[in-house]
C-alpha cells in the first residue's frame, strides 16, 4: 500500500508569481484534502475534492485553487502570491468524504516561502 | 463557529511523570474529536478519536461535554511520546478544525 506523497518538498517564490504543489493519495482513495499550515499554528482546511469535484471549501480566497485527477491525484494552484502564503501545504486523503470512511492519511507536507 | 484550544504551547515532563494535554473546544452540536500527533521528522498521523474509547501507545482521552473538553493523557511519560500533539474537532461532513498544537518534551 502506498502511502500519501506530495511533490516537491520545499518551494522557493517570490511576490505575484504563481505556484501548482502536486498530491498523490494513498491507493484505493478517492477523496483530498488540502491544508495550510502557518508556523506556529495547526492545519487549517483549504478545500476538499471528491470524485473530481470541490466538495468543500474554508475561507481562503479564489486565488487559491485546486484540481483532481481521474486517478484521485490532486493540485493546489495558488496565484499571485503574498509573503503570508509561506507555509507547510499540507495533503490528506482519505476514502470518501463519509465521516464513517474519513480518516484522513497526511502527507509529508511542501514547504513554500514567498519572498 | 467550531473552534479548538489548546492552552499549552509547550508542555516539559520528566519520563515517567504522567502527561496531561488540553484541549478545549467550542461546539454546539455532537463533535467528533481527535488527537493528532506528529513526531520529528514525520508526517501528521492520527492518535486516537474518541468514538473509538481506546488506548493507543498508553494515551487516552475522554470526551467530557459538560466542560467541553477532549484532554490528552497517560500515566507514564516516555521519551518516544517526545513530539507535536494537535487536538481536532470534525462534526458530521465538516472537515477538521485544528488547534494550534502542543509540543510535548520529555526529559530522561
Amino acid at each position: 500500500e502506498t502511502g500519501v506523497t506530495q511533490s516537491p518538498t520545499h518551494l522557493i517564490k517570490t511576490r505575484g508569481q504563481q505556484v501548482t504543489l502536486r498530491c498523490s493519495s494513498q491507493s484505493g482513495h478517492n477523496t483530498v484534502s488540502w491544508y495550510q499550515q502557518a508556523l506556529g499554528q495547526g492545519p487549517q482546511f483549504i478545500f476538499q475534492y471528491y470524485r473530481e469535484e470541490e466538495n468543500g471549501r474554508g475561507n481562503f480566497p479564489p486565488r487559491f485553487s485546486g484540481l483532481q485527477f481521474p486517478n484521485y491525484s490532486s493540485e493546489l494552484n495558488v496565484n499571485a502570491l503574498e509573503l503570508d502564503d509561506s507555509a507547510l501545504y499540507l495533503c490528506a486523503s482519505s476514502l470518501s468524504p463519509s465521516r464513517a470512511e474519513n480518516e484522513q492519511f497526511f502527507g509529508p507536507g511542501t514547504r513554500l516561502t514567498v519572498l | 463557529a467550531q473552534r479548538v484550544t489548546q492552552p499549552e504551547k509547550l508542555l516539559s515532563v520528566f519520563k515517567g511523570a504522567p502527561v496531561e494535554l488540553k484541549c478545549n473546544y467550542s461546539y454546539s452540536g455532537s463533535p467528533e474529536l481527535f488527537w493528532y500527533v506528529q513526531y520529528s521528522r514525520q508526517r501528521l498521523q492520527l492518535l486516537l478519536r474518541h468514538i473509538s474509547r481506546e488506548s493507543i501507545k498508553g494515551f487516552t482521552a475522554d470526551l467530557n461535554k459538560g466542560e467541553t473538553s477532549f484532554h490528552l493523557k497517560k500515566p507514564f511519560a516516555q521519551e518516544e511520546d517526545s513530539a507535536m500533539y494537535y487536538c481536532a474537532l470534525r462534526s458530521g461532513n465538516t472537515p477538521l478544525v485544528f488547534g494550534k498544537g502542543t509540543r510535548l518534551s520529555v526529559i530522561a
